[in-house]
Order: structure tokens, then C-alpha cells, then sequence
């Protein structure tokens, strides 16, 4: 079983929908937990991190579910901008810069 | 642009060959990473150096190494290559200990071809 998994997608929505990911993680001892995005061909990039109490950021919410070892991303208006790889990331507790990445949930926001 | 730059961005190689990519941290970086993420896969955490010593290493064989300079850059080398070797190889550079944000600065990669 992958440490990290999420729906690899593709997810094909119209512009202006709301879209949402999960992830799961199967490590009890991470601490951290973030979404990463990554354009074609491109690197991955921090979209931002995720706390327990759930967070916000403009259109993107995550949230994350200690008890369930779950990890959600929702994207309300979707932009033809927001075409990307969203990639589930974990970090485990203890320091160190390993950061554990799902294989990625494909997003496609089409007119 | 994160600062970190790699070469070389795409290279082709025969079976049982060896390669050498080279990752340029951003200054006042101090560690780096190395990921190998192959297609449709997310990245995978090959090994990190921090002040010239490898602290940390994922699953991967010893033919996969490494070497940090005391300028912060780094080389990743893989000898007897692979075809399942094939994949996007990320650097990605952090002030030392990951900050609770989570955000490592990738460079754009190197693209490796194994035929």
C-alpha cells in the first residue's frame, strides 16, 4: 500500500465549478501534510499547507482529518488557471526534509 | 523562479551507462534534496545533503549517489543505469530544517532517458 494515495484523475470540470480531492495517508507518525501543485512538464510548487482546524486560501480550502488519516483540497470557481497536477504531500515528525508525495490528482477546467 | 537551477534539462543515455546531474541551490540555502519522479508518478525522495554529509536517503539502491559542495550545490550520480531509471530528477533547496510551511524550492528538473 502507498504511503500516500489520491485518485490520479483525470478531473474534467467546467469552468466556474467547484472540485474537490481527497487523499489519504497511511503513516500515523506525519505531522505534516501540504498540496503541492505541478503544471505539465513543469515543478512542483507549494500551493499551501494544511492544518487540523481546516484552512482557507482566496477560492482553495483544505482540510484534514487527524482520526482518519485524511486530506482534502476543494477549489470553488474553478479557473482555466487552475489546470494542473494537485500532488498530497506528508512530512513525518522528527525534523528532516523527506516529504512524502501521493502520485498527483490531474485537474483539466475547461470553457 | 525559484533560484534553483539543474543541469543538464534533458539527456538521453544507453543502458549500464552512468550520469551526473548537477542542482545549484538558492542562495542561502544550505540543504538539498533530490526527488526522482518518474511519468505519472509522483516525486520520490532519493537522499538529502546537508553541509557536504548525506542525512537522510529513501529507498533507493547505492548506485544512486551523491555529493554536496561548500558552496550548497549539489551532484546526483547513478551508475549502471536502468531503463526504469527513466525519469524527471528534481533538486530542491531549504534553509536548513524544513520549515513548518512545508515549501521546498524545486529547480525545473532533468529529464533522463534510459534506451
Amino acid at each position: 500500500r502507498k504511503e500516500v494515495e489520491q485518485d490520479p484523475g483525470p478531473f474534467n470540470v467546467p469552468e466556474g465549478a467547484t472540485v474537490a480531492f481527497n487523499c489519504t495517508y497511511s503513516n500515523s507518525a506525519s505531522q505534516s501534510f501540504f498540496w503541492y501543485r505541478q503544471d505539465c512538464r513543469k515543478e512542483p510548487k507549494l500551493l499551501m499547507s494544511v492544518y487540523s482546524s481546516g484552512n482557507e486560501d482566496g477560492r482553495f480550502t483544505a482540510q484534514l482529518n487527524r482520526a482518519s488519516q485524511y486530506i482534502s483540497l476543494l477549489i470553488r470557481d474553478s479557473k482555466l488557471s487552475d489546470s494542473a497536477t494537485y500532488l498530497c504531500v506528508v512530512r513525518r515528525g522528527g525534523g528532516g526534509n523527506k516529504l512524502t508525495f501521493g502520485t498527483g490528482t490531474q485537474l483539466k477546467v475547461e470553457l | 523562479e525559484t533560484g534553483v537551477t539543474q543541469s543538464p534539462t534533458h539527456l538521453i543515455k544507453t543502458r549500464g551507462q552512468q550520469v551526473t546531474l548537477r542542482c545549484s541551490s538558492q542562495s542561502g540555502h544550505n540543504t538539498v534534496s533530490w526527488y526522482q519522479q518518474a511519468l505519472g508518478q509522483g516525486p520520490q525522495f532519493i537522499f538529502q545533503y546537508y553541509r557536504e554529509e548525506e542525512n537522510g536517503r529513501g529507498n533507493f539502491p547505492p548506485r544512486f549517489s551523491g555529493l554536496q559542495f561548500p558552496n550548497y550545490s549539489s551532484e546526483l550520480n547513478v551508475n549502471a543505469l536502468e531503463l526504469d531509471d527513466s525519469a524527471l530528477y528534481l533538486c530542491a533547496s531549504s534553509p536548513g530544517t524544513l520549515p513548518n510551511t512545508g515549501e521546498l524550492f524545486f529547480g525545473e528538473g532533468s529529464r533522463l532517458t534510459v534506451l
